[in-house]
């Protein structure tokens, strides 16, 4: 069964801290992996997106790490803000169809 | 570039009626738009895949002739809930790709649609 496992389901950190996300997929045949950022009561905005052939990605205080041989995804961010609270999500693009595949999110509270 | 824009932002309505929800691509036409639903605390889930011209295709248990959707041009789609219920209540989002995904088919979202059923 393709799915995209994100741990952990919530996270909350001090502002200016540095924090990890966790990204596990099933899915298969894989085309890329992208995450996500999804204000609340806003539409999901595109952090990084990456082939199985790419390793590392950066955007700004964002950086992903993909590895395909363990499926297992990551997202880094660093020096965080107040405004990076959000849910991040971990998607995956199914081979067949073009259809994504979404992970739950994981809840990012950053605290003053 | 690839902006993707959604009318209304929220909407509250009667049980019984119908609302339509606007997804237009701003700067590209978009070969392809997507159709998902949100509920609180919840990932995004895939209602139905429109293309321009045709017929949308529709996921696993959406009913078709409860959420109609056409694609009609290469910037427009729609979304029009019919006979609205509360249960309908949730956030509508569109996305989709065209000239501007690249090699990545990257599906650009919009800010997504409140809906309310009274």
């Amino acid at each position: 069964k393709n799915q995209v496992e994100q741990s952990p389901q919530s996270l909350i950190i001090l502002e200016g801290k540095n924090c990890t996300l966790q990204c596990n997929y099933t899915v298969s045949p894989f085309s890329n992996l992208r995450w996500y950022k999804q204000d609340t009561g806003r539409g999901p905005v595109s952090l990084t997106i990456m082939t199985f052939s790419e390793n590392t990605k950066s955007n700004g205080r964002y950086t992903a790490t993909l590895d395909a041989d363990t499926k297992q995804s990551s997202l880094h961010i660093t020096a965080s803000q107040l405004s990076d609270s959000a849910s991040y999500i971990c998607v995956v693009l199914y081979n067949q169809g073009g259809k994504l595949i979404f992970g739950q999110g994981t809840e990012l509270s950053v605290k003053p | 570039g690839a902006v993707v824009s959604q009318h209304p932002s929220r909407v509250i309505c009667k049980s019984g009626t119908s609302v339509k929800i606007e997804c237009r691509s701003l700067d590209f036409q978009a070969t392809t738009m997507f159709w998902y639903r949100q509920f609180p605390k919840k990932s995004l889930m895939l209602m139905a895949t429109s293309n321009e011209g045709s017929k949308a295709t529709y996921e696993q248990g959406v009913e078709k002739d409860k959420f109609l959707i056409n694609h009609a041009s290469l910037t427009l789609s729609t979304l029009t809930v019919t006979s609205a219920h509360p249960e309908d209540s949730s956030f509508y989002i569109c996305s989709a790709n065209g000239g501007a995904s690249g090699r990545y088919n990257e599906q650009f979202f919009g800010p997504g649609t409140r809906l309310t059923v009274l």
